[in-house]
């Protein structure tokens, strides 16, 4: 049982480019995040999805856009990569929040 | 604005001895709250949840929640190095679907 898998583990990309950041569970979970996370800054969530076919915005979604492809998909895809958006992403999933989340192994993103 | 807090630490404890995490929400709505472990350069794990007041025990851990202060702690008994990590807790209040972070206690457990 895997879990949460995202792709890639890392990526490096320069100024302007683009990318799709990919998350699939396999735990039946209705309920899709993602995050990032900066040193002092905590994890702040980007966008999230509650059920397939709906997502939302989070805490900070400027200059990202997402797909609930299906229940078990949810992908995060930057238009036009800038260094600030250097950072770690995580993407998680629940059965609902009150459950906790189960979370991927992380992408480690460096814009150059 | 629903704020989760945690002393940043680095919080030290000798090898075998009580290390005690405490974490205070704003959130009066808040139900439900979790623990996080996350060792560096790795993803956050789910190792306690806690909805009721009162404790919860789980092997070497002990979740406290006192719902009247707003507060809430992780207890480690006989600590071990292994559990030299950065701790998260995080409330979830009511219908919202999204869990609220602190920042996290940075634990160091020495031999």
């Amino acid at each position: 049982n895997a879990g949460v898998t995202q792709t890639p583990k890392f990526q490096v990309l320069k100024t302007g480019q683009s990318m799709t950041l990919q998350c699939a569970q396999d735990m039946n979970h209705n309920s899709m995040y993602w995050y990032r996370q900066d040193p002092g800054m905590g994890l702040r969530l980007i966008y999230y999805s509650a059920s397939e076919g709906t997502t939302d915005k989070g805490e900070v979604p400027n200059g990202y856009n997402v797909s609930r492809l299906n229940k078990r998909e949810f992908s995060l895809r930057l238009e036009s990569a800038a260094p600030s958006q250097t950072s770690v992403y995580f993407c998680a999933s629940s059965t609902g929040a009150n459950y906790g989340y189960t979370f991927g192994s992380g992408t480690r993103l460096t814009v150059v | 604005q629903k704020e989760v807090e945690q002393n940043s630490g680095p919080l030290s404890v000798p090898e075998g001895a009580i290390a005690s995490l405490n974490c205070t929400y704003s959130d009066r709505g808040s139900q439900s709250f979790f623990w996080y472990r996350q060792y560096s350069g790795k993803s956050p794990e789910l190792i306690m949840f806690i909805y009721s007041n009162g404790d919860k025990e789980d092997g070497r851990f002990t979740a406290q929640l006192n719902k009247a202060s707003q507060y809430v702690s992780l207890l480690i008994r006989d600590s071990q190095p292994s559990d030299s990590a950065t701790y998260l807790c995080a409330a979830h209040a009511g219908n919202n679907r999204k869990l609220i972070w602190g920042l996290g206690t940075s634990l160091a457990v020495n031999p």
